[in-house]
């Protein structure tokens, strides 16, 4: 069983949908989560990031940690076609320094 | 700020021959540095992870010797593809873990070298 798993997708929603992505984790020690986004042969950056359980907003996007059930998720109001890309889901523990990231969910927004 | 620079962002070259992938962190020091590979509509793979002026640790699978790491200074680390071979193709990218608050969650990402062995 993998560490982090995440639905690859591919997702397709028409323009304006709300997007909702999720990952799920088994080590319970994951502290810190973070959502990346990667645009094709672009290096991955960082939109979102929690500590611990929570919600957390920023603009459009939305951020979520239970960490009762080991699950995040990332909610994407009013979907534009620039959304388009692969979204990695990643966490890592305290003491680590290792990022162990999700395989990716690849999303596109319809016009 | 939190800015990552790599280069070349593309490279051909001829089996055999060694390649050298540089990563730079332009306004922020970063002590530790992840070396990262990433294949077509897959997650990224953690090769290794370089701390400055020590040995890089590799993860397990990857040839030491072959992915030549080198964090000679706070800001530039370097992976070295040597005697590189077709299969060796492959998007590197690397991240570095600036030394504030942010570098608990995230690692800035350099834009990638797409490697194409021939």
């Amino acid at each position: 069983q993998k560490e982090v798993e995440q639905d690859p997708g591919p997702l397709s929603v028409p323009e304006g949908a709300i997007v909702s992505l999720n990952c799920t984790y088994s080590n319970s020690a994951f502290q810190y989560f973070m959502w990346y986004r990667q645009y094709s042969r672009k290096g991955p950056e960082l939109l979102m990031y929690t500590y611990s359980s929570g919600n957390k907003e920023d603009g459009r996007f939305t951020a979520q940690v239970d960490k009762s059930s080991k699950y995040i998720s990332l909610f994407i109001r009013d979907s534009q076609p620039s959304d388009s890309a692969t979204y990695l889901c990643a966490m890592r523990s305290s003491s680590a320094s290792k990022i162990i990231f999700g395989s990716g969910t690849r999303l596109s927004i319809r016009p | 700020g939190a800015v990552v620079s790599q280069h070349p962002s593309w490279v051909i070259c001829k089996s055999g021959t060694s390649v050298k992938i540089e990563c730079r962190s332009l306004d922020f020091q970063a002590t530790t540095m992840f070396w990262y590979r990433q294949f077509p509509k897959q997650s990224l793979m953690l090769m290794a992870t370089s701390n400055e002026g020590s040995k890089a640790t590799y993860e397990q699978g990857v040839e030491k010797d072959k992915f030549l790491i080198n964090h000679a200074s706070l800001t530039l680390s370097t992976l070295t593809v040597t005697s590189a071979h077709p299969e060796d193709s492959s998007f590197y990218i690397c991240s570095a873990r600036p030394g504030t608050d942010l570098g608990d969650y995230g690692y800035t990402f350099g834009s990638g070298t797409r490697l194409t062995v021939v």
